[in-house]
């Protein structure tokens, strides 16, 4: 196991809701990142914050938003959400930012939306 | 911006044989870090193997190999001795000088007892 944690495990949320998917990264990684897993594919880069601050952003809508606390654990959040948002939404976190820091996963949240 | 592309969207291996899992890449980036991910059916996805661009050797842990052919923009993993246990989605992914990481569409590895 990496140590890196995810809540909740499942989730079931209908659309136009908002949800919130929380992280807990490894011991020592300042860095967290968030992708988004859709059935089939691989996972699509939404955004990273390194110390609290967003550090890259992939592509998608604002209606997706983040937060990091000072002890590094992090939040996504995804407002009024649509049928699409239905995915695998995993957190990695890393020691720094360089391309030669390896990401270490959670065990992910599996969002169904209705 | 950078690629990963894998063509191989499902391989069997005979239990106790080697498998090749093929990974083409493409960037700009002068340097970049070359990653395999395994994810089985629970989710989780499972850090493999890394390579450096500036790396000279192949990477290797353990029955895990990186056959990296920088010139060719190849990073194969090779699996030796395959178990039962290594079922599972392969996930190669490329990170440049930016901040994220970009995955393929994976490829599924079914071992054969």
């Amino acid at each position: 196991e990496t140590g890196v944690t995810q809540s909740p495990t499942h989730l079931i949320k209908t659309r136009g809701q908002q949800v919130t998917l929380r992280c807990s990264s490894q011991s020592g990684h300042n860095t967290v990142s968030w992708y988004q897993q859709a059935l089939g594919q691989g996972p699509q880069f939404i955004f990273q914050y390194y110390r609290e601050e967003e550090n890259g952003r992939g592509n998608f809508p604002p209606r997706f938003s983040g937060l990091q606390f000072p002890n590094y654990s992090s939040e996504l959040n995804v407002n009024a959400l649509e049928l699409d948002d239905s995915a695998l939404y995993l957190c990695a976190s890393s020691l720094a930012t360089g391309y030669t820091d390896t990401q270490y996963f959670g065990p992910g949240t599996r969002l169904t939306v209705l | 911006a950078q690629k990963i592309t894998q063509t191989q969207p499902g391989m069997f291996v005979q239990e106790k044989e080697a498998v090749t899992l093929d990974c083409t890449y493409d960037t700009s980036d002068p340097s970049y870090g070359l990653f395999w991910y395994k994810q089985p059916s629970s989710g989780e996805m499972i850090f493999l193997i890394y390579q450096g661009s500036y790396d000279q050797q192949n990477a290797t842990e353990g029955r895990y190999s990186l056959n990296f052919q920088k010139a060719r923009k190849s990073a194969n993993l090779v699996i030796s001795a395959s178990q039962l246990g290594d079922s599972a989605m392969y996930f190669c992914a490329i990170r440049g000088t930016g901040n994220q990481f970009y995955f393929g569409t994976g490829t599924s590895l079914t071992v054969i007892p």
